[in-house]
């Protein structure tokens, strides 16, 4: 079946450094991919997503593109901020409904 | 504003005794889902519905049921089958074929058995 392989947490850096959180995944057909972020006793919102091969997604300074060579989905973003810290997902997205397959997640916290 | 909305956002349970958690949403969006999260964990289905009147398990059903009598509402049975019922739950919504099947969530609700 389908699966989605999150970079292991917890992730601390300082403000204004680099992140990349990796993604790799094994699917069948064509899904899409999406990050999303949780906040602390909050839902999950959709941070980005890529519905198709070599496409990028990009919000809020973050971006991640869709390869199919080797199946990843990796997060970046160049400059962190401290508001940056919280839960980040990963997720593979089918044409099914009930096709939905998450990634355990990577706590991000950024120190001032 | 649009979206999906969550009640009650906390919930205590004794044992032995089924909770509904309610979920309603206006996105008009066929598809439902609900969703269990354990602390430090990822997301694991439980139950979803493509349409009015017809629902499917997910992958962690027992202990669970579920209704889809409006497009806009899909409550969530806990039962006392279900034999560790403290997580928090997120019910979710999507238009399938739309957008890449983008799902969207509530907030969430926390159930915790006193």
């Amino acid at each position: 079946g389908d699966s989605v392989t999150q970079m292991e947490g917890p992730v601390t850096l300082s403000e204004e450094a680099c992140l990349t959180i990796n993604c790799t995944y094994t699917a069948t057909g064509y899904p899409s991919l999406f990050w999303y972020v949780q906040y602390p006793g909050e839902g999950l919102q959709l941070l980005l997503k890529a519905t198709k091969a070599d496409d990028k997604g990009s919000n809020k300074g973050f971006e991640a593109t869709y390869r199919k060579e080797t199946t990843s989905f990796h997060l970046e973003k160049g400059s962190v901020q401290v508001s940056d810290s919280a839960v980040y997902f990963c997720a593979l997205i089918g044409t099914n409904a009930g096709k939905s397959t998450f990634g355990d997640g990577t706590t991000l916290t950024v120190k001032p | 504003d649009g979206g999906i909305t969550q009640s009650p956002k906390y919930l205590f349970r004794k044992e032995g005794q089924n909770v509904t958690l309610s979920c309603e949403q206006n996105l008009n969006h066929d598809a439902m889902y609900w969703y269990r999260q354990d602390p430090g964990q990822g997301l694991r289905l439980i139950y979803y519905s493509q349409i009015v009147n017809d629902f499917q398990k997910g992958d962690i059903a027992e202990g669970y049921s579920v209704s889809r009598e409006k497009k806009e509402s899909f409550p969530l049975t806990v039962t006392s089958a279900q034999k560790n019922p403290t997580a928090f739950y997120l019910c979710a919504s999507s238009r399938p074929g739309v957008s890449g099947n983008t799902i969207y969530f509530g907030e969430g609700s926390w159930l915790t058995v006193v």
